[in-house]
């Protein structure tokens, strides 16, 4: 079954502002990633965040994990317009590797 | 080496033909998997090898055929598709993970983008 799921509305924001989505799911993880999908070609893993965490950085990404409410937020500061792309949370459960991706978010920023 | 690569990057192919995607990692990961994305829908998991060995499969039709010869590569057999099999398909490593070891990211090829006529 589906695990993440983001809010489904795309972003469209300027250069230089934050941009932030937002993923659910429904089961227990042993941890959520998020992947960036640049226009018809392969994903990119961006980051890991492990069930024991609660926040993580990597560069002008911040990514939030709140396993009560089963959520987890992705925030991109300073966008640039190479930050164009669609990105997905993806849920791993305990026990196995089987990733379950998120519907997906596009984000357009505007040069 | 981080990359993992495909081939080939497009595919156009008749349902009657056989054809055949490929994928090499040479992380010295023990995991592989192979996936479908229609357009502006999430990675749908098709297929996952583990130490060469098919560990899962996701009720995949059995026109689609994956064989792992060795730890770097992974080919996904076609035969007989149908027009909607027209898709993106992914193909990734990871370090494997078993049921005591903490999950790894995946690491993806660009795809090839396959067009069932």
């Amino acid at each position: 079954s589906q695990q993440g799921e983001e809010d489904p509305q795309a972003l469209s924001i300027q250069e230089g502002e934050n941009a932030t989505m937002n993923c659910s799911y429904k089961t227990s993880i042993n941890n959520l990633q998020w992947y960036r999908q640049n226009s018809g070609r392969g994903l990119v893993h961006l980051i890991l965040i492990r069930s024991n965490e609660r926040e993580k950085h990597s560069g002008r990404l911040r990514v939030t994990l709140d396993t009560s409410k089963k959520s987890s937020s992705l925030l991109i500061t300073a966008s640039r317009a190479a930050d164009t792309a669609s990105y997905f949370c993806a849920t791993a459960p305990y026990g196995n590797n089987r990733l379950a991706f998120g519907k997906g978010n596009q984000v357009v920023v505007i040069p | 080496d981080t990359e993992v690569t495909q081939t080939p990057k497009h595919l156009v192919m008749g349902m009657t033909n056989k054809k055949s995607l490929k994928c090499e990692q040479h992380m010295g990961h023990r995991a592989m998997y192979w996936y479908k994305q229609k357009a502006k829908k999430p990675p749908e998991l098709m297929f996952v090898y583990s130490y060469e060995k098919l560990s899962i499969n996701e009720s995949v039709p059995s026109r689609f055929s994956p064989e792992c010869p060795n730890s770097s590569l992974l080919n996904l057999h076609l035969h007989a598709l149908q027009p909607e099999d027209s898709a993106l398909y992914l193909c990734a490593s990871s370090q494997d993970s078993g049921q005591r070891r903490p999950y790894y990211e995946q690491f993806f090829g660009p795809g090839t983008r396959l067009t069932v006529l």
